[in-house]
């Protein structure tokens, strides 16, 4: 088993649509937990970032942790084509160990206009 | 600042020879790491520095990878006797130490062994 699974898609949904995007993981010392956007042959840019349990929005983006269940989510609001990319989450260990990242396998989002 | 670059963007080798791609991070990151990342999959960690201290290396890194960071600024990494398997997009990021939500990746080299 994977330390971080994520289900790679496609996920295709109409311009507008609430995006749900999600994560499991099975290392309780995840305690940093990040939302990469990747477009084509670029690097990935980090989007959302929380510590340990709880909600985070910013704009139309929210991000949940849930460490009792090892799940999390990035929830996207009126999606837009511009929102098209592969979605990676991402997650580091207790300080001192939070230099590596171990990243799921990414979603492939297309929104449709 | 303009942010983590990389060079070559793209490669194309022949397998069996050496490549070396090379990353300028973010001037003021102390931090640099290097990631594999094949088609379909998340980045992979292949190693970090901090300043020109190589402090970790995964054991994805076999003894054909090498990188360097002299002087504690760019990094280079080398691959030797290229394979196919080799192929893949090279990652570079940069962060200040301590920050670990402080990742800003580069654009990546594409590595293509034929």
């Amino acid at each position: 088993q994977k330390e971080v699974e994520q289900d790679p898609g496609p996920l295709s949904v109409p311009e507008g649509a609430i995006v749900s995007l999600n994560c499991t993981y099975s290392n309780s010392a995840f305690q940093y937990f990040m939302w990469y956007r990747q477009y084509s042959r670029k690097g990935p840019e980090l989007l959302m970032y929380t510590y340990s349990s709880g909600n985070k929005e910013d704009g139309r983006f929210t991000a949940q942790v849930d460490k009792s269940s090892k799940y999390i989510s990035l929830f996207i609001r009126d999606s837009q084509p511009s929102d098209s990319a592969t979605y990676l989450c991402a997650m580091s260990g207790r300080r001192g160990s939070n230099y590596k990242l171990t990243f799921g396998k990414g979603t492939l989002l297309t929104v449709n206009p | 600042d303009t942010g983590v670059s990389q060079n070559p963007r793209h490669k194309i080798t022949k397998r069996g020879q050496n490549v070396t791609f090379r990353c300028d991070p973010i001037s003021e990151h102390n931090r640099l790491y290097w990631y594999r990342q094949t088609l379909g999959q998340g980045p992979e960690f292949l190693t970090y520095f901090q300043n020109e201290a190589q402090l970790e290396k995964s054991r994805l890194l076999s003894d054909r990878f090498s990188a360097e960071r002299p002087k504690g600024s760019f990094s280079t990494l080398e691959i030797q006797r290229t394979e196919q398997g080799d192929s893949a997009m090279y990652l570079c990021a940069s962060s200040l130490v301590g920050y670990a939500y402080g990742y800003t990746f580069g654009s990546g080299t594409r590595l293509t062994v034929v």
